[in-house]
């Protein structure tokens, strides 16, 4: 099992490109998410999704637009990048129902994602 | 306006001592909650939770403590090992239906450093 995985492990962007994060789940988890980390502010929501075809806003989605159209991916998209969303991308994961009660999210390893 | 909030942004331990982190939160609908620690340049790790029906668990080295009247709660670790020097992240959910099923909302974190 791999996990959760994260494609680009960097990138540098100049203001006003595009681009694409993906995100890979192997584990059949039907939640998925998109956080980023900035310094000193925690991890916070941009967009989740709570299973396949379907997607919802979190805390900070201006700026970014999501897509799941298959169960493993949940793809995180900037139309036009500004300095602003530079920062470190966290994707993570989780089953619906866990058998064991508990409800932790499983994160992939981030993308670091420059804006200049 | 941030609901989890840890306000020590750092804590430096010697070997063998106790560690003992902390976090508030302010929504009383907040029922589960999780601590993360995270290692530079890698995602969030899972470390321990608690449901709010209880006001311990343990786990080994790490033990989370509950005061649902205070809205407060702690991870200690004993005996600390310099292993341990990470970023950690509270969390916490409320798991009614609704929008905002899985969310989880973060504090900014802890870095804990443990010296030989």
């Amino acid at each position: 099992n791999a996990g959760v995985t994260q494609t680009p492990k960097f990138r540098v962007l100049k203001t006003g490109q595009s681009m694409t994060l993906l995100c890979a789940q192997d584990m059949n988890h039907e939640y998925m998410y998109w956080y980023r980390q900035d310094p000193g502010m925690g991890l916070r929501l941009i967009h989740y999704s709570v299973g396949e075809g379907t997607t919802a806003k979190g805390e900070v989605p201006d700026g970014y637009n999501v897509s799941r159209l298959k169960k493993q991916n949940f793809l995180l998209g900037l139309e036009s990048a500004a300095p602003s969303q530079t920062s470190v991308y966290f994707c993570a994961s989780r089953r619906r129902v866990a058998p064991s009660g508990s409800y932790e999210q499983y994160f992939g390893p981030g993308t670091r994602l420059t804006v200049t | 306006d941030q609901q989890v909030k840890q306000n020590s942004p750092s804590l430096s331990v010697q070997e063998g001592r106790i560690s003992i982190l902390n976090c508030d939160y302010t929504n009383s609908m907040f029922d589960y909650f999780l601590w993360y620690k995270k290692y530079p340049a890698e995602g969030p790790t899972f470390l321990i939770s608690i449901s709010s029906i209880k006001d311990k668990n343990e786990d080994g080295r790490f033990t989370v403590f509950l005061n649902k009247s205070a809205k407060h709660l702690s991870l200690h670790i004993v005996p600390s090992q310099p292993g341990d020097s990470a970023v950690y992240f509270c969390a916490a959910s409320a798991r009614v239906r609704g929008s905002t099923l899985g969310r989880l909302y973060f504090g900014r974190g802890t870095q804990l450093t443990v010296w030989p």
